[in-house]
Protein backbone atom coordinates (compact mmCIF):
# COMPACT_ATOMS: atom_id res chain seq x y z
CA UNK A 1 0.00 0.00 0.00
CA UNK A 2 1.14 3.19 -0.76
CA UNK A 3 2.47 5.39 2.49
CA UNK A 4 2.13 8.60 3.56
CA UNK A 5 2.44 11.35 1.03
CA UNK A 6 3.22 14.59 1.68
CA UNK A 7 4.97 18.01 -0.17
CA UNK A 8 6.60 19.63 -0.78
CA UNK A 9 9.89 18.07 0.27
CA UNK A 10 11.57 21.25 1.11
CA UNK A 11 10.57 25.06 1.70
CA UNK A 12 12.66 28.15 2.10
CA UNK A 13 10.65 31.15 3.17
CA UNK A 14 11.78 34.67 4.82
CA UNK A 15 9.98 35.73 8.10
CA UNK A 16 6.46 37.04 8.13
CA UNK A 17 6.14 35.22 5.10
CA UNK A 18 3.07 32.68 4.19
CA UNK A 19 3.11 28.70 3.99
CA UNK A 20 1.54 25.90 3.42
CA UNK A 21 2.48 21.99 4.08
CA UNK A 22 0.11 19.25 2.36
CA UNK A 23 -0.47 15.45 3.49
CA UNK A 24 -2.39 12.24 1.91
CA UNK A 25 -2.49 9.73 4.45
CA UNK A 26 -2.47 6.06 3.97
CA UNK A 27 -6.23 5.42 2.68
CA UNK A 28 -8.48 4.13 5.27
CA UNK A 29 -6.53 5.76 7.88
CA UNK A 30 -8.83 7.71 10.06
CA UNK A 31 -6.27 9.37 12.43
CA UNK A 32 -4.06 11.89 11.01
CA UNK A 33 -1.46 13.84 13.08
CA UNK A 34 0.96 16.87 12.44
CA UNK A 35 4.23 17.03 14.49
CA UNK A 36 6.66 19.67 14.28
CA UNK A 37 10.18 18.16 14.93
CA UNK A 38 13.21 21.14 15.61
CA UNK A 39 16.49 20.02 15.05
CA UNK A 40 17.69 17.59 18.15
CA UNK A 41 14.34 17.45 19.25
CA UNK A 42 11.69 14.54 19.55
CA UNK A 43 8.43 15.29 17.36
CA UNK A 44 6.35 17.68 19.01
CA UNK A 45 2.53 16.70 18.35
CA UNK A 46 0.75 20.01 17.07
CA UNK A 47 -2.52 18.86 15.82
CA UNK A 48 -4.59 15.62 15.77
CA UNK A 49 -7.84 14.61 13.54
CA UNK A 50 -10.23 12.24 13.93
CA UNK A 51 -11.73 12.06 10.67
CA UNK A 52 -12.27 15.42 10.11
CA UNK A 53 -12.48 16.46 13.51
CA UNK A 54 -9.84 17.76 15.75
CA UNK A 55 -9.80 15.82 18.96
CA UNK A 56 -5.75 17.77 20.26
CA UNK A 57 -4.36 21.04 19.12
CA UNK A 58 -3.45 21.96 22.62
CA UNK A 59 0.20 22.49 21.09
CA UNK A 60 -0.52 24.34 18.26
CA UNK A 61 0.25 28.00 17.78
CA UNK A 62 -2.83 29.24 16.89
CA UNK A 63 -2.26 32.73 15.97
CA UNK A 64 -0.11 31.89 13.41
CA UNK A 65 -0.95 28.06 12.83
CA UNK A 66 -3.79 26.72 11.32
CA UNK A 67 -4.54 23.17 9.68
CA UNK A 68 -7.73 21.26 8.45
CA UNK A 69 -8.80 18.01 7.00
CA UNK A 70 -11.90 18.51 4.75
CA UNK A 71 -13.78 15.55 4.02
CA UNK A 72 -11.46 13.39 6.48
CA UNK A 73 -8.63 12.86 3.96
CA UNK A 74 -6.02 15.16 2.78
CA UNK A 75 -4.72 17.64 5.51
CA UNK A 76 -2.99 21.02 5.01
CA UNK A 77 -1.07 22.94 8.01
CA UNK A 78 -0.55 26.48 7.28
CA UNK A 79 1.84 28.95 9.07
CA UNK A 80 1.11 33.11 8.70
CA UNK A 81 2.91 34.69 9.30
CA UNK A 82 6.30 32.72 9.70
CA UNK A 83 8.92 33.06 12.08
CA UNK A 84 12.92 32.03 12.67
CA UNK A 85 11.75 29.58 15.06
CA UNK A 86 9.26 27.69 13.45
CA UNK A 87 12.11 26.33 11.09
CA UNK A 88 11.49 22.64 11.46
CA UNK A 89 10.68 19.38 10.27
CA UNK A 90 6.82 18.67 9.65
CA UNK A 91 5.71 15.60 9.51
CA UNK A 92 2.52 13.87 8.79
CA UNK A 93 1.50 10.49 9.98
CA UNK A 94 -1.62 8.51 9.84
CA UNK A 95 -2.94 5.70 12.33
CA UNK A 96 -5.97 3.30 11.46
CA UNK A 97 -7.37 3.47 14.85
CA UNK A 98 -10.13 5.02 15.77
CA UNK A 99 -11.03 6.69 19.57
CA UNK A 100 -11.69 3.19 20.80
CA UNK A 101 -8.67 1.48 18.90
CA UNK A 102 -5.79 2.51 20.92
CA UNK A 103 -3.13 0.32 20.20
CA UNK A 104 -1.99 1.45 16.39
CA UNK A 105 1.01 2.74 15.42
CA UNK A 106 1.94 5.80 12.97
CA UNK A 107 2.83 6.06 9.61
CA UNK A 108 4.81 8.85 9.08
CA UNK A 109 5.38 10.57 5.53
CA UNK A 110 8.89 11.59 4.92
CA UNK A 111 8.46 15.19 6.13
CA UNK A 112 8.48 18.73 4.86
CA UNK A 113 12.00 20.89 5.94
CA UNK A 114 10.96 23.95 6.18
CA UNK A 115 13.77 27.16 6.85
CA UNK A 116 12.53 30.74 7.98
CA UNK A 117 15.27 33.34 6.86
CA UNK B 1 1.46 14.74 32.46
CA UNK B 2 2.89 12.01 30.61
CA UNK B 3 6.66 12.45 29.60
CA UNK B 4 9.48 10.35 28.20
CA UNK B 5 12.78 10.17 28.60
CA UNK B 6 16.16 9.42 26.43
CA UNK B 7 19.11 9.64 28.81
CA UNK B 8 21.80 9.08 26.39
CA UNK B 9 21.84 11.55 23.20
CA UNK B 10 24.19 9.36 21.35
CA UNK B 11 25.30 5.63 21.83
CA UNK B 12 27.85 4.00 20.49
CA UNK B 13 28.63 0.48 19.73
CA UNK B 14 31.06 -1.57 17.60
CA UNK B 15 29.46 -3.50 14.80
CA UNK B 16 28.65 -7.61 15.68
CA UNK B 17 28.38 -6.32 19.50
CA UNK B 18 25.01 -6.42 21.71
CA UNK B 19 23.40 -2.91 21.86
CA UNK B 20 21.00 -1.03 24.00
CA UNK B 21 19.32 2.91 24.19
CA UNK B 22 16.95 3.78 26.76
CA UNK B 23 13.91 4.77 27.62
CA UNK B 24 12.41 5.53 30.89
CA UNK B 25 8.09 7.32 31.24
CA UNK B 26 6.38 8.83 33.33
CA UNK B 27 2.24 8.23 32.93
CA UNK B 28 -0.95 8.35 34.73
CA UNK B 29 -2.38 4.82 34.08
CA UNK B 30 -1.05 1.92 32.06
CA UNK B 31 0.82 3.12 29.31
CA UNK B 32 1.28 2.21 25.87
CA UNK B 33 5.13 2.35 24.61
CA UNK B 34 6.80 2.63 21.08
CA UNK B 35 10.34 2.85 19.71
CA UNK B 36 10.38 4.71 15.55
CA UNK B 37 13.59 4.75 14.24
CA UNK B 38 14.29 7.61 11.85
CA UNK B 39 16.83 7.44 8.40
CA UNK B 40 18.64 10.05 7.43
CA UNK B 41 15.92 12.52 5.26
CA UNK B 42 13.44 10.03 5.65
CA UNK B 43 10.42 9.63 8.16
CA UNK B 44 9.95 8.07 11.81
CA UNK B 45 9.60 3.71 11.12
CA UNK B 46 7.40 1.89 13.28
CA UNK B 47 9.75 -0.68 14.93
CA UNK B 48 7.92 -1.87 18.34
CA UNK B 49 5.30 -1.83 21.34
CA UNK B 50 4.23 -2.81 24.19
CA UNK B 51 0.43 -2.88 24.83
CA UNK B 52 0.20 -5.70 27.53
CA UNK B 53 1.15 -9.20 28.09
CA UNK B 54 4.75 -10.37 27.90
CA UNK B 55 7.48 -7.70 28.96
CA UNK B 56 9.79 -8.60 26.33
CA UNK B 57 8.52 -7.49 22.84
CA UNK B 58 10.20 -8.42 19.59
CA UNK B 59 10.43 -5.81 16.67
CA UNK B 60 11.74 -5.48 13.00
CA UNK B 61 15.02 -5.55 12.09
CA UNK B 62 15.80 -8.01 15.02
CA UNK B 63 15.09 -5.13 17.71
CA UNK B 64 13.39 -6.45 20.71
CA UNK B 65 12.26 -4.19 23.80
CA UNK B 66 11.87 -5.08 27.78
CA UNK B 67 8.87 -3.20 29.83
CA UNK B 68 9.63 -2.85 33.41
CA UNK B 69 6.97 -1.65 34.88
CA UNK B 70 8.63 -1.01 38.56
CA UNK B 71 11.51 0.89 36.51
CA UNK B 72 9.16 2.46 34.06
CA UNK B 73 11.47 2.15 31.17
CA UNK B 74 11.27 0.52 27.97
CA UNK B 75 14.99 -0.20 26.80
CA UNK B 76 15.25 -1.22 22.82
CA UNK B 77 18.10 -3.85 22.57
CA UNK B 78 19.57 -6.00 19.98
CA UNK B 79 21.84 -8.69 20.60
CA UNK B 80 24.13 -8.25 17.35
CA UNK B 81 24.70 -4.61 16.56
CA UNK B 82 24.82 -3.72 12.53
CA UNK B 83 26.40 -0.55 10.91
CA UNK B 84 22.98 -0.28 9.10
CA UNK B 85 21.19 -0.11 12.39
CA UNK B 86 22.81 3.35 12.80
CA UNK B 87 20.16 6.10 12.91
CA UNK B 88 17.88 7.63 15.30
CA UNK B 89 15.93 6.24 18.00
CA UNK B 90 12.81 7.50 19.36
CA UNK B 91 10.88 6.25 22.30
CA UNK B 92 7.13 6.92 22.37
CA UNK B 93 4.67 7.09 25.07
CA UNK B 94 0.41 6.89 24.27
CA UNK B 95 -1.86 6.95 27.28
CA UNK B 96 -5.13 8.49 28.13
CA UNK B 97 -5.42 11.82 28.99
CA UNK B 98 -8.07 13.80 30.49
CA UNK B 99 -9.95 14.24 27.72
CA UNK B 100 -10.39 10.41 27.01
CA UNK B 101 -8.24 9.77 23.93
CA UNK B 102 -4.85 8.48 23.50
CA UNK B 103 -1.97 11.43 23.45
CA UNK B 104 1.67 10.47 22.19
CA UNK B 105 4.91 12.00 23.63
CA UNK B 106 7.72 11.28 21.83
CA UNK B 107 11.48 11.38 23.98
CA UNK B 108 14.39 13.58 22.49
CA UNK B 109 15.98 10.85 20.47
CA UNK B 110 18.82 8.99 20.78
CA UNK B 111 21.69 8.57 17.84
CA UNK B 112 22.90 4.93 17.40
CA UNK B 113 26.35 4.77 15.88
CA UNK B 114 27.66 1.40 15.06
CA UNK B 115 31.17 1.26 14.57
CA UNK B 116 32.50 -1.39 11.48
Amino acid sequence: EAGVAQSPRYKIIEKRQSVAFWCNPISGHATLYWYQQILGQGPKLLIQFQNNGVVDDSQLPKDRFSAERLKGVDSTLKIQPAKLEDSAVYLCASSSGGLSLRYNEQFFGPGTRLTVL
Amino acid sequence: AQSVAQPEDQVNVAEGNPLTVKCTYSVSGNPYLFWYVQYPNRGLQFLLKYITGDNLVKGSYGFEAEFNKSQTSFHLKKPSALVSDSALYFCAVRAPNSGGYQKVTFGTGTKLQVIP
